[in-house]
Order: structure tokens, then sequence, then C-alpha cells
């Protein structure tokens, strides 16, 4: 059983490009979740998702960064028109349905931004 | 609004030493509580969890949490630690039956030396 699956493991944007990252849920796991790790910093919760709705985005900045779990295919946190204080790792997680505490983390994306 | 403090951000031990790494949460509302290992660019594994009864945890690789509701606090434990145990541990809380986000603290890294 696959866990949950992130890619590209690392990326790397110049300031103003586009940035997608992708999050393929444990298999039967219908819920995600984003974080973001700062240096020196623990995980900062972003947006959760269920398939197709976005459940809580209280963490998310309110400009340039967006998320979507669709029906078919992997979750995607898009960040538009990237500057330098966007270069972190970004930890997908993925749960059960109605085991939400039960959060299993992928390998995450190391993004930076030149 | 829950939050989580590690009181320590290094915690250098000799092998075969015993570790306890400290955790302290506040929240207005029962939580669920977690500790999370990280080893070098990886992701998050889950090493223990708290939901309810028993306020001892055994978690994974002989590590052990106790809750103690009086005092808030969820440190962890291991009665003789491995050189393979040196990572950065956080501790997290999630609130019962509200949002499914994990508020991580800062994290506590644990360097075994020989």
């Amino acid at each position: 059983n696959a866990g949950v699956m992130q890619n590209p493991r690392h990326l790397v944007r110049r300031r103003g490009q586009e940035a997608r990252l992708r999050c393929s849920p444990m298999k039967g796991h219908s819920h995600v979740y984003w974080y973001r790790q700062l240096p020196e910093e623990g995980l900062k919760f972003m947006v959760y998702l269920q398939k197709e709705n976005i459940i809580d985005e209280s963490g998310m900045p309110k400009e340039r960064f967006s998320a979507e779990f669709p029906k078919e295919g992997p979750s995607i946190l898009r960040i538009q028109q990237v500057v330098r204080g966007d270069s972190a790792a970004y930890f997908c997680a993925s749960s059960p349905q109605g085991r939400a505490y039960e959060q299993y983390f992928g390998p995450g994306t190391r993004l930076t931004v030149t | 609004a829950q939050s989580v403090t590690q009181l320590d951000s290094q915690v250098p031990v000799f092998e075969e030493a015993p570790v306890e790494l400290r955790c302290n949460y506040s929240s207005s509302v029962s939580v669920y509580l977690f500790w999370y290992v990280q080893y070098p660019n990886q992701g998050l594994q889950l090493l223990l969890k708290y939901l309810s009864g028993s306020t001892l945890v055994k978690g994974i690789n002989g590590f052990e949490a106790e809750f103690n509701k009086s005092q808030t606090s969820f440190h962890l434990r291991k009665p003789s630690v491995h050189i393979s145990d040196t990572a950065e541990y956080f501790c997290a809380v999630s609130e019962k039956g509200g949002s499914e986000k994990l508020v991580f603290g800062k994290g506590t890294k644990l360097t075994v030396n020989p």
C-alpha cells in the first residue's frame, strides 16, 4: 500500500514564476491537508480539502496561493508569482474518512525561489 | 485557538541514556495530542497519539508519552536511546470535534552521541 506521494520532491522557480505542487493521498483516503515548514519553524497548517471541496483554508495566504482536490487526480497547491519568502518545504498529509486525527504525511516538496 | 510549546529546541544525549522531550499545550477545548518524528530531508512519521482513555501512551521505536491534563503537558520519553533516534521531534494538537488541522510546536532536535 503506497504512502502519500508528493511531486516534485524539489522545485526551483525564479521570482514571478508559478509553482505547482502535487499530492496523491494514500489509497482510500478522502481528506488532504497542506502544511508549510519554514526554516527553523514548525509546520503551519495551510488548507484542508475533501474531494471537490475546501473545508478549511484559514492558514492560506490571502493572495497568490490556491488549492484544489478534484474528483479525479491529485491535490494541487498552486503558488502564483512566487517570491523568495515562499521558499520552504511543503508537506501534504492524508487521512481516511471519519478519522481525521490519523494524518499520514508525504515526503514533502522543497521549493526554492531564486 | 490552540498553541503548542516545546520547551527545548535542542537536546543532546549519549547513547543508551534516557531522554525526555517536553511539550506543553494551550487550548480552551478538549484536544487530541500527537508526537511526530522527522528524519533529515524526510516527511513526518507518527510516533504516537493520545485520543482518550489511558493517559500513558506507547508508540513505535520504544517511545512513550504521558498526557497530564492538569499540567497541560504531553512529554515524550524513551528509557534508552540509540544513535538512530537522532532526528527532529514535533508535538502537535488538534481540536476534538472541530477543524481537523494539526497545530505544531517548533520542534526539538534530538542528537544522540556515541
